[in-house]
Formats: structure tokens, C-alpha cells, sequence
């Protein structure tokens, strides 16, 4: 059973253009959670989805950013006219439909740099 | 008050000694707790889960305190290998999860 993809694991932007990430979850998980990890800082959550539905999104900044779960294929993390700030580590996560536990699986992280 | 909030550290201990972690939530409707570890910029993974009874899962040693929203790692026996940043996990009752700011271990030789 294949754990949590990410891909690309390293994405070089210069500032204005686009960045797409992605996540495929593991299989059998139908939640997938987005965070973002500045340099030397803690992670902090982004937004929570469920198949075609956004659940909480929070964390997201208002603009910018946005992201989907489609019904068929990977999660995506978009980011527009990126700037330096957006230079970090994202992370996603996906857990099982099971209510109960919660545990939540990752991915190796995209590593966004922004020239 | 930050919802989950941990011992600030870094933490520097010799092999083989005995390094407890402490983490306080804020909010008392929180249902699931965990302990995960960071390795220097590789994901998070699951450590433990937390239960209420408490739960050992070898030299660790997970215990929660809902009546204090304290939640507690124990590491016995500390390897060169413990060396990470340790990070409190909490779900909360309207289905959000918190990871706390983590807690760096470094095992010295």
C-alpha cells in the first residue's frame, strides 16, 4: 500500500507565476489536509478536504490560494502569482473515513522556492 | 492563549536518559490526541495515539489529563535516533486538527 505522494518534491517558481501541487492520499483515505512549514517554524494548517467538498479552509489565506479534492485523481494546491513569502514546505496529509481515530498520514512535502 | 501549546525547548539530554514532553489545549471538547515526530525537514509521522487510560508502545509512554487539557510523552532510555522535534496533536469536537509548535530533542553522545 503506497503511503501518502506528493509531487513535484521540489518546485522552483519565479515571483509572479503559478504553483500546482499535488497529493494523491493513500488508498482507502477520502480526507486530505494541506499545511504549510516556513523555515525554522511549526506547521500550520491550510485547509481540510473531502471528495469534491472543502470542509474547513481556515487556514488559507483570502487570496492567492486556492484548493481541490476532485472526484477522480489527486488533490491540488494552487497558488497564483506567487511571491518570496510563499517560499516554505507543504505538507499534505490524508486519514481514513473513520471518525473515530483521526490519524492523519504525510506525504514528503513539496519544497516551494520562489526566486 | 495559542490552542495547543507546548514545552518551548530544545531539550539536550545524554543517552539513556529519561525526557518527559508536556502539551496543553485549550479547548476541553477536544476528542483524539497525538504524539508525532519531525526529522530535519522530512513529513511528520505518527508516534502514538493518546488514550485516556493512558499507553506505553515500548520506551514511550503517552498519558492525558482531561480534567487539567494536559498531555504528557515520556521517552526512557533515550537513543541517538530520539533526536527530533516532537509535535501535540489535537482533534477538536468541530473536526479540526491543531498541531502544536513541537518540541525539539537533541541526544548527545
Amino acid at each position: 500500500n503506497a503511503g501518502v505522494m506528493q509531487n513535484p518534491r521540489h518546485l522552483v517558481r519565479r515571483r509572479g507565476q503559478e504553483a500546482r501541487l499535488r497529493c494523491s492520499p493513500m488508498k482507502g483515505h477520502s480526507h486530505v489536509y494541506w499545511y504549510r512549514q516556513l523555515p525554522e517554524e511549526g506547521l500550520k494548517f491550510m485547509v481540510y478536504l473531502q471528495k469534491e467538498n472543502i470542509i474547513d479552509e481556515s487556514g488559507m489565506p483570502k487570496e492567492r490560494f486556492s484548493a481541490e479534492f476532485p472526484k477522480e485523481g489527486p488533490s491540488i494546491l494552487r497558488i497564483q502569482q506567487v511571491v518570496r513569502g510563499d517560499s516554505a514546505a507543504y505538507f499534505c496529509a490524508s486519514s481514513p473515513p473513520n471518525v473515530e481515530t483521526y490519524e492523519q498520514y504525510f506525504g514528503p512535502g513539496t519544497r516551494l522556492t520562489v526566486t | 492563549r495559542k490552542e495547543v501549546e507546548q514545552d518551548p525547548g530544545p531539550f539536550n539530554v545524554p543517552e539513556g536518559a529519561t525526557v518527559a514532553f508536556n502539551c496543553t489545549y485549550s479547548n476541553s471538547a477536544s476528542q483524539s490526541f497525538f504524539w508525532y515526530r519531525q526529522d530535519c525537514r522530512k513529513e511528520p509521522k505518527l508516534l502514538m495515539s493518546v488514550y485516556s487510560s493512558g499507553n506505553e508502545d515500548g520506551r514511550f509512554t503517552a498519558q492525558l489529563n482531561r480534567a487539567s487539557q494536559y498531555i504528557s510523552l515520556l521517552i526512557r532510555d533515550s537513543k541517538l535516533s530520539d533526536s527530533a522535534t516532537y509535535l501535540c496533536v489535537v482533534k477538536t469536537s468541530y473536526d479540526k486538527v491543531i498541531f502544536g509548535p513541537g518540541t525539539s530533542l537533541s541526544v548527545i553522545p
